[in-house]
């Protein structure tokens, strides 16, 4: 199985702040990585899919890049609701996973 | 609008079997795969596996293949979970999430409401 790192477990930032938030794979999965954010007692929300495309309704201020085994997830402004936990996911190969999940909160 | 309404939480005995279901509504029930995904509490999200109803194929997380059966029944639009031996440390929020992908497992689009599962003697 292909192993997603996450980096960092935590961070605290203020509102305002710029944020980037880093996933690497275990092996290269080209661009097949996603970015969910999940609040707490809901279901994940899908924001960023193939690394870079943002989904439908998605705030411009998150983007993604990367390719191969380095990814990351920047919000450029953080506002209050994007206090949450993110998670990155491979969708290279079966079965799917995830990485263990960023918390950020309110500094 | 694709949506998914999951069977209610569930309180089960050590060495036991749960089900769980999903019901999908809206778009091709049959050309998109479901995945299972669950989160123990205070922890991440973890794949269970998964089912593309349309060819049938299933995909699971090893540590799950000798205790998952993932089903689905095109009649009613709806994918079962079926874990067995249950243990303590299954107890979880059991997700089922569906991809708009055609013949791919991801993206994860559309969730479920989630499942509690708790193993409990």
């Amino acid at each position: 199985d292909i192993q997603m790192t996450q980096s960092p477990s935590s961070l605290s930032a203020s509102v305002g702040d710029r944020v980037t938030i880093t996933c690497r794979a275990s092996q290269s999965i080209s661009t097949y990585l996603n970015w969910y954010q999940q609040k707490p007692g809901k279901a994940p929300n899908l924001l960023i899919y193939v690394a870079s495309t943002l989904q439908s309704g998605v705030p411009s201020r998150f983007s993604g890049s990367g390719s191969g085994t380095d990814f990351t997830l920047t919000i450029s402004s953080l506002q209050p609701e994007d206090f949450a936990t993110y998670y990155c996911q491979q969708s290279y190969s079966s079965p799917l996973t995830f990485g263990q999940g960023t918390k950020l909160e309110i500094k | 609008q694709v949506q998914l309404v999951q069977s209610g939480a569930e309180v089960k005995k050590p060495g036991s079997s749960v089900k769980v279901s999903c019901k999908v509504s809206g778009g091709i029930f049959s050309d998109y795969a479901v995945s299972w995904v669950r989160q123990a509490p205070g922890q991440g999200l973890e794949f269970v596996g998964g089912i593309i109803p349309r060819s049938g194929t299933t995909s699971h997380a090893e540590k799950f293949q000798d205790r998952v059966i993932i089903s689905d029944d095109e009649s009613t639009n709806t994918v079962y979970m079926d874990l067995g031996s249950l243990r303590f440390d299954d107890t979880a929020v059991y997700y089922c999430a569906r991809t708009t992908s055609f013949g791919g497992w991801s993206p994860l689009v559309a969730w479920g409401q989630g499942t509690l599962v708790t193993v409990s003697s």
